[in-house]
């Protein structure tokens, strides 16, 4: 099965950079997700890794370690409306069905 | 673009009382999932489908929840009897699973409360 690891909360600066991380251990790895949710909101789909290495996409990069079990999150200049939840998530089986972290609350502070 | 779509967006009931949930999922979209949320919780997959068929239903809780996909652009949740410990944000998503990593779109959700 899958067990995925995230801190609860961060809180970083305006302008600032902050790096998200997440543990998993899963007994088949097909990919790595991650997911934004604000608040009363429905997750939306920000990045995917399949191999070792950074993805870049803008403000947002993710970074995944298969044989570390690791994956990252950054979040480059900041803005307030980066606070949000976010979500790593790990395919399972058929790659169809994903497994979600609890999430890690961000807030962007002035 | 539509993206999913679920209804209703709130519902508010009563103990003992039948809830369904509805969801059309992305057109030519082929796997449906559905979640349920809560702070406790988290994000919480209950079944999925692909091709219409239910594939896995190990997170529904009990035998009060149900999941039906009678066609490709239609799914229903229901709850029968509710309880107020089924209090949550219920979200439907879709992927195309022919691709070798789908992704999962959302719903708005249906936020459930029961008194």
């Amino acid at each position: 099965g899958q067990n995925i690891d995230q801190p609860t909360e961060m809180t970083a600066t305006e302008g600032a950079i902050v790096q998200i991380n997440c543990t998993y251990q899963t007994s088949g790895f097909n990919g790595l997700f991650w997911y934004q949710q604000h608040a009363g909101e429905a997750p939306t789909f920000l990045s995917y890794n399949v191999l070792d290495g950074l993805e870049e996409k803008g403000r947002f990069s993710s970074f995944l370690s298969r044989s570390k079990g690791y994956s990252y999150l950054l979040l480059k200049e900041l803005q307030m409306k980066d606070s949000a939840s976010y979500l790593c998530a790990v395919p399972t089986g058929t790659a169809s069905k994903l497994t979600f972290g609890t999430g890690t609350r961000l807030q962007v502070t002035l | 673009d539509a993206g999913v779509i679920q209804s209703p967006r709130h519902e508010v009931t009563e103990m003992g009382q039948e809830v369904t949930l509805r969801c059309k999922p992305i057109s030519g979209h082929n796997s449906l999932f559905w979640y349920r949320q809560t702070m406790m919780r988290g994000l919480e997959l209950l079944i999925y489908f692909n091709n219409n068929v239910p594939i896995d239903d190990s997170g529904m809780p009990e035998d009060r929840f149900s999941a039906k996909m009678p066609n490709a652009s239609f799914s229903t949740l229901k709850i029968q009897p509710s309880e107020p410990r089924d209090s949550a944000v219920y979200f439907c998503a879709s992927s195309l699973a022919a691709v070798r990593l789908p992704t999962q779109y959302f719903g708005p959700g249906t936020r459930l409360t029961v008194l």
